[in-house]
């Protein structure tokens, strides 16, 4: 019973180079998001989809892309990172039909931009 | 705007010395409001979802309560496991949820 699975766990990355977050879910759940945490912000949305074949901006979008790639998997893409992306990245899903639901979260990527 | 705000930010107990924490927010239309807990180096984990006023739910020392503005998660006799960084979040209309910054709780054998 895996629940959210996010890979790789860590990452260091030049300023410049560019790199993919993936996440799995296996909880047949239809929304998943991507949050980034960074000491005294709490979680910030990233993006997010509501179900298979969309995807929306969070709060903080520049700099990333997202692609649903089908009902499991969600990635998170950096095209050229920066130092101030530097953070760890969360990736969770929820099942959106009845309000009450909660997301459950993988144990994040963190991510080093040098 | 949707808004949640947790205190206090760091919170010291001795083990057996009850306190609370608190969540007050701001949503249009709440369809839930959430407790996690978060360890370090880990995801959050979910604790508990309350749906309206008045609502409470319990799980071992843990018991959380709901007003129209505000939660309060509720710790008695904590002990040193529970320990940990404890997150509130609500959900409004939209497919979105939004949370505080957490209170980290420390429990002192």
């Amino acid at each position: 019973n895996a629940g959210v699975t996010q890979t790789p766990k860590f990452q260091v990355l030049k300023t410049g180079q560019s790199m993919t977050l993936q996440c799995a879910q296996d909880m047949n759940h239809n929304s998943m998001y991507w949050y980034r945490q960074d000491p005294g912000m709490g979680l910030r949305l990233i993006y997010y989809s509501a179900s298979e074949g969309t995807t929306d901006k969070g709060e903080v979008p520049n700099g990333y892309n997202v692609s649903r790639l089908n009902k499991r998997e969600f990635s998170l893409r950096l095209e050229s990172a920066a130092p101030s992306q530097t953070s760890v990245y969360f990736c969770a899903s929820s099942e959106p039909t009845t309000g009450d639901q909660p997301q459950h979260f993988g144990d994040g990527t963190r991510l080093s931009i040098l | 705007e949707d808004q949640v705000t947790q205190s206090p930010e760091a919170l010291r107990l001795q083990e057996g010395e009850s306190s609370s924490l608190n969540c007050s927010y701001t949503v249009s239309g709440l369809r839930g409001l959430f407790w996690y807990r978060q360890d370090p180096g880990k995801g959050p984990e979910f604790l508990f979802t309350l749906y309206s006023a008045g609502e409470e739910k319990e799980k071992e020392r843990l018991k959380a309560t709901l007003t129209k503005k505000e939660s309060f998660l509720h710790i008695t006799a904590p002990k040193p496991e529970d320990s940990a960084t404890y997150l509130c979040a609500v959900r409004g209309t939209g497919n979105q949820f939004y949370f505080g910054t957490g209170t980290s709780l420390t429990v002192i054998p």
